[in-house]
């Protein structure tokens, strides 16, 4: 079955990076777009950016330009997400989510979440 | 950028109670609109996309509907399982949520 599996939850120093990692199976990774959506405690969804993973194409939040990179192994079918400069405003739940191509798209399968806590 | 507003921001219902959530887009974004469903410590089912086409598997008592800018999901009888957060998503510019609105039991 269509699946996305991902990497487990991690306790950051403020200032350090943390690299998320999503792994697909049960359809053609390179034929959906991956979005990341992250959810601090209590609040909303909030939506960081998108990759291709055909092409390499992303396109990020205008608040996380320069921080964020969404990256891929087409090798394994994984999409990576790192952030980078984190703070405690940064400690959430991590999602990556599959959608087709361009606009008019949704997101069908969604992964577990992974929990990024940053504290001193 | 487009913003998602959604009303109410909470509600109490009955079940059996016919639910109504109401979106609004900032600009137009023609039909591209999908709602999503998220309980407690789970991550987000999409319900409806392109405003208001079912997602395979959910349920007849939920219906989407509107274009252009104002947006309704319904819930024509609402059961115990369908106690939950609701996120509009709009998809015509990157991908923004609304702000949620989650429905208990009163």
């Amino acid at each position: 079955q269509v699946q996305l599996v991902q990497s487990g939850a991690e306790v950051k120093k403020p200032g350090a990076s943390v690299r998320v990692s999503c792994k697909a199976s049960g359809y053609t990774f390179t034929s959906y777009d991956i979005n990341w959506v992250r959810q601090a405690a209590g609040r909303g969804l909030e939506w960081m950016g998108w990759m291709n993973p055909d092409s390499g194409d992303t396109g990020y939040v205008q608040n996380f330009q320069g921080r964020v990179t969404m990256t891929r192994d087409k090798s394994t079918s994984t999409a990576y997400m790192e952030l980078s400069s984190l703070t405690s405003e940064d400690t959430a739940v991590y999602y990556c989510a599959r959608s087709g191509f361009g606009s008019g798209s949704s997101s069908d399968c969604w992964g577990q979440g992974t929990l990024i806590i940053v504290s001193s | 950028d487009i913003q998602m507003t959604q009303s109410p921001s909470s509600l109490s219902a009955f079940v059996g109670d016919r639910v109504t959530i109401t979106c609004r887009a900032s600009q137009t974004i023609k039909n591209y609109l999908n709602w999503y469903q998220q309980k407690p410590g789970k991550a987000p089912k999409l319900l409806i996309y392109a405003a208001s086409t079912l997602h395979s598997g959910v349920p007849s008592r939920f219906s989407g509907s509107g274009s252009g800018t104002d947006f309704t999901l319904t819930i024509s009888s609402l059961q115990p399982e369908d106690f939950a957060t609701y996120y509009c998503q709009q998809s015509y510019s990157a991908r923004a949520f609304g702000q949620g609105t989650r429905v208990d039991f009163k």
